[in-house]
């Protein structure tokens, strides 16, 4: 089993819908969870951390977060296209003396206009 | 604020040399990791250094190594490169020692024929 499994993309959906992105992870002590935007040919960028069971909400973007389930996801409301890339789920995953950030494999998200 | 800066972006090698890539942390930063990234893949964790010492390392063999200066800048080197070590290699950035919301470098896309 991977330490951190995604959705299977592509994703598509039209612009103004709701996009639903899935991470499961193994390690139940891990505590921390981020979800990254990576565009086409860039780098990584944050746009939601999340570390207590429930809902965070930021603008259009909602964190959802069971760690009974080992379950993180992330709701995109009124999809634009500029949502378009791949979103990779992150596990803050602790060592012997040291934690280490895992990256899942990302799922892309297509938005069409 | 100068974010986290990498050199080089492109690098084309051939089988069995050895390349170094560099990186300068988000200022205020102390702690570096690096990752590679495959095409379609999530990063991949390779080491991270915190006060000029390597204190997690994922699953990469000896050939890559690496080195924190005291300025927290840091180097990722590999050796006898392999066809398969083409990838873009990633450098993010924390602080205070820790794995918290890592910010990324715009990578080095590394080619190896």
């Amino acid at each position: 089993q991977k330490e951190v499994e995604q959705n299977s993309g592509p994703l598509s959906v039209p612009e103004g819908a709701i996009a639903s992105l899935n991470c499961t992870y193994s390690d139940r002590v891990s505590q921390s969870f981020f979800w990254y935007r990576q565009y086409s040919g860039k780098s990584p960028e944050l746009i939601m951390s999340i570390y207590s069971n429930g809902d965070k909400e930021d603008g259009r973007f909602t964190a959802q977060l069971n760690k009974a389930s080992q379950y993180v996801s992330l709701l995109i409301r009124d999809s634009q296209p500029s949502d378009s890339a791949t979103y990779l789920c992150a596990v803050n995953r602790p060592g012997t003396s040291y934690d280490k950030v895992i990256f899942g494999p990302g799922t892309s998200l297509s938005v069409i206009p | 604020d100068a974010g986290v800066t990498q050199s080089p972006t492109h690098l084309i090698k051939t089988r069995g040399q050895q390349v170094t890539l560099r990186c300068s942390p988000k200022s205020g930063h102390d702690t570096v990791s690096w990752y590679q990234q495959a095409l379609g893949q999530g990063p991949q964790f390779i080491f991270q250094y915190y006060e000029e010492e390597e204190r997690q390392r994922g699953n990469f063999p000896d050939r890559f190594s690496g080195h924190q200066f005291p300025n927290y800048s840091s180097e990722l080197n590999v050796n006898a490169l392999l066809l398969g070590d083409s990838a873009l290699y990633l450098c993010a950035s924390s602080s205070t020692g820790g794995t918290e919301k890592l910010f990324f470098g715009s990578g080095t896309q590394l080619s190896v024929l």
